[in-house]
């Protein structure tokens, strides 16, 4: 039962546009999710976190918005930068504790 | 270093044979998490180590796995008779109390 779905294995990106990641989740009780990126060959970095009492979080070039009412959330990259290539991970949790992970999405930015 | 490191970084082993992962988290994080990530697969939750509390367990896959912390500094991930499906990057996190969790590098398990 996969509680938290990203449905897109992979995705390519001219350099300069916006990347848009998305994921879905099942589990209502989840109330906080974050986004992680993963480079091959090391452990997966933090990028950013919401909470379900927001509907937007904004990091420099990163935003990520969640739509509740859809179990829905995404992250935005802008501009997206060839450093950017990388897998992106989508995880939740219902209190700050164990998370529960997508599969990924392969991001490649197109130079 | 300031990270959480993971040693070995690559174990290879024999089916039956058993393995121990070390896991050195970051000074001060009260909680620690192992994960095991498979092939093509998302990160799968193991084990939850928070300060003195009893360990959240829930995520072990058989009784052939188990894990320890020592007060609130390493852990050890025991794989007893190592089957072909434990091969797997095993991943281990810590955080402060009810913060982001930050991971290691990952030690790369393959049983032959």
């Amino acid at each position: 039962d996969q509680q938290v779905k990203q449905n897109s294995p992979s995705l390519s990106v001219q350099e300069g546009r916006i990347s848009i990641l998305n994921c879905d989740y099942t589990n209502s009780m989840f109330d906080y999710f974050l986004w992680y990126k993963k480079y091959p060959a090391e452990g997966p970095t933090f990028l950013i976190s919401i909470s379900s009492i927001k509907d937007k979080n904004e990091d420099g070039r990163f935003t990520v918005f969640l739509n509740k009412s859809a179990k829905h959330l995404s992250l935005h990259i802008v501009p997206s930068q060839p450093g950017d290539s990388a897998v992106y991970f989508c995880a939740a949790s219902p209190k700050l504790g164990k998370l529960t992970f997508g599969t990924g999405t392969r991001l490649t930015i197109i130079p | 270093g300031a990270g959480v490191s993971q040693s070995p970084s690559n174990k290879v082993t024999e089916k039956g044979k058993d393995v121990e992962l070390r896991c050195d988290p970051i000074s001060g994080h009260t909680a620690l998490y192992w994960y095991r990530q498979r092939l093509g697969q998302g990160l799968e939750f193991l084990i939850y180590f928070q300060g003195n509390s009893a360990p959240d367990k829930s995520g072990l896959p058989s009784d052939r796995f188990s894990a320890e912390r020592t007060g609130e500094s390493v852990s050890t991930l025991t794989i007893q008779r190592t089957q072909q499906e434990d091969s797997a990057v095993y991943l281990c996190a810590s955080s402060s109390t009810l913060e982001t969790q930050y991971f290691g590098p990952g030690t790369r398990l393959l049983v032959l």
